[in-house]
């Protein structure tokens, strides 16, 4: 049992550039999330699922897009990245029923637009 | 609206001693209360939670939060600090129904040996 894991964890781009972070989780969790962290901000919510084919927008959605392909992925796209997309990205994900009601982070993807 | 306070940039204590990191919240409803903990590096680790019942609740490595709803407050606590307890702090709220958590701006514990 994995938990939430990400790929890549480190990451750099050119302004402009595009990139895929990739999210997946074993849990069998119905909803997952992408935040953003950014010093002195905590975490941001970006964009979440709260279950497989639905996606909806968080707090700071713009520039960024996402897919939920099946249940345990849910990936995240910067189609033309922006130094101000500098950021350590984070996955979660939480069961929406049995009462546990916790989110659980993947590692993070630290991500570097030059 | 949900919005969660974590007013201390930065908490220091000396080894051994009580440690209290604080945070303060608003909800429309019923709120739900989570503390995570996050070491160099690494993703956001659940600490504890309030849901319901007990305004007391105790989670991972002796850590406890009081639930206070009429100073709509939720501190962080623990008796005695450890150097390894030395990290990023996280307050977050759900309100009851909502899918989101808001997270606080973080508080970096020190424990100083």
């Amino acid at each position: 049992n994995a938990g939430v894991t990400q790929t890549p964890k480190f990451q750099v781009l050119k302004t402009g550039q595009s990139m895929t972070l990739q999210c997946a989780q074993d849990m069998n969790h119905n909803s997952m999330y992408w935040y953003r962290q950014d010093p002195g901000m905590g975490l941001r919510l970006i964009y979440y699922s709260a279950s497989e084919g639905t996606t909806d927008k968080g707090e700071v959605p713009n520039g960024y897009n996402v897919s939920r392909l099946n249940k345990r992925e849910f990936s995240l796209r910067l189609e033309s990245a922006a130094p101000s997309q500098t950021s350590v990205y984070f996955c979660a994900s939480r069961a929406t029923s049995g009462g546990t009601d916790t989110q659980y982070f993947g590692p993070g993807t630290r991500l570097t637009v030059l | 609206a949900q919005s969660v306070a974590q007013p201390e940039d930065q908490v220091n204590v000396a080894e051994g001693n009580p440690l209290t990191v604080k945070c303060t919240y608003s909800v429309s409803g019923n709120p739900y209360l989570f503390w995570y903990v996050q070491y160099p590096n690494r993703g956001l680790q659940f600490l504890l939670k309030y849901i319901t019942g007990d305004n007391l609740v105790k989670g991972s490595y002796g850590f406890e939060a009081e639930f206070n709803k009429s100073q709509t407050s939720f501190h962080l606590k623990k008796p005695s600090a450890l150097v390894s307890d030395s990290a990023l702090y996280f307050c977050a709220v759900r309100e009851q129904g909502a899918n989101n958590l808001f997270f606080g701006t973080g508080t970096r514990l020190t424990v100083i040996p």
